[in-house]
């Protein structure tokens, strides 16, 4: 069975600072799809940034970025120049190449501090 | 953008009713879900459908849930006697597909909040 951990139950950030969320995942598969999903206070979850497995290199996506440590089963989201916007719950996914079911974390709750 | 929409945004309902709750996937999308998300806790997976019909469910996703996609455009989870731990909200979402551009990636609907008393 795959799990996904997010230790981090809430952090905050002031603006324009940067703010790292982690997350742990287990499974015994190789290739694999990791994930970062933002739901704002409006409910509807958001795809932050993908990662595939086989790919070494990181994700970036504008001001997201992830450090993906596949060996350690750690993939964590690095936002920079936080904005206010950011605030929202952030959830970490899992989903096994040859599957179609996400794996979510619990979430952490991010508050960007004006 | 496309987007999934779902019906209703909320709904009360006493306890033993039936209730189905509705969604819209992207139309070109070929894998469907739902999801659920108790209030505080983590998204849990309920139910996958391709090619009409149930691929992969949960421990969740017992005999008093049930899912459709009637018409080719709505998707829909039916309950058919709702306890109050059915209060949550339900997140439909959908899934081009591997084959296609933006591939493993679900696209999530606003939510359905249901509420049983």
């Amino acid at each position: 069975a795959q799990t996904v951990t997010q230790s981090q139950p809430e952090m905050s950030v002031q603006e324009a600072e940067t703010v790292t969320l982690s997350c742990t995942y287990d499974t015994s598969e190789n290739n694999y799809y990791l994930f970062w999903y933002k739901q704002p206070p409006s409910r509807q979850m958001i795809l932050v940034i993908r990662q595939e497995a086989y790919k070494q290199q990181n994700a970036t996506e504008n001001r997201f970025s992830v450090n993906f440590q596949k060996a350690a089963k750690s993939f964590s989201l690095k936002i920079s120049d936080s904005q206010l916007g950011d605030t929202a719950m952030y959830f970490c996914a899992f989903m096994k190449y040859t599957g179609n079911q996400f794996y979510f974390g619990t979430g952490t709750s991010l508050t960007v501090i004006p | 953008e496309p987007e999934v929409t779902q019906t209703p945004s909320h709904q009360v309902t006493q306890m033993g009713q039936e209730v189905i709750l509705r969604c819209v996937p992207i139309s070109n999308h070929l894998y469907f879900y739902w999801y659920r998300q108790i209030l505080g806790q983590k998204v849990e997976f309920l139910v996958s459908f391709y090619n009409n019909e149930i691929s992969e469910k949960s421990e969740i996703f017992d005999d008093q849930f049930s899912v459709e996609r009637p018409d080719g455009s709505n998707f829909t989870l039916k309950i058919r006697s709702t306890k109050l731990e059915d209060s949550a909200m339900y997140f439909c979402a959908s899934n081009p597909g591997q084959a296609f551009s933006g591939a493993n990636v679900l696209t999530f609907g606003a939510g359905s909040r249901l509420t049983v008393l």
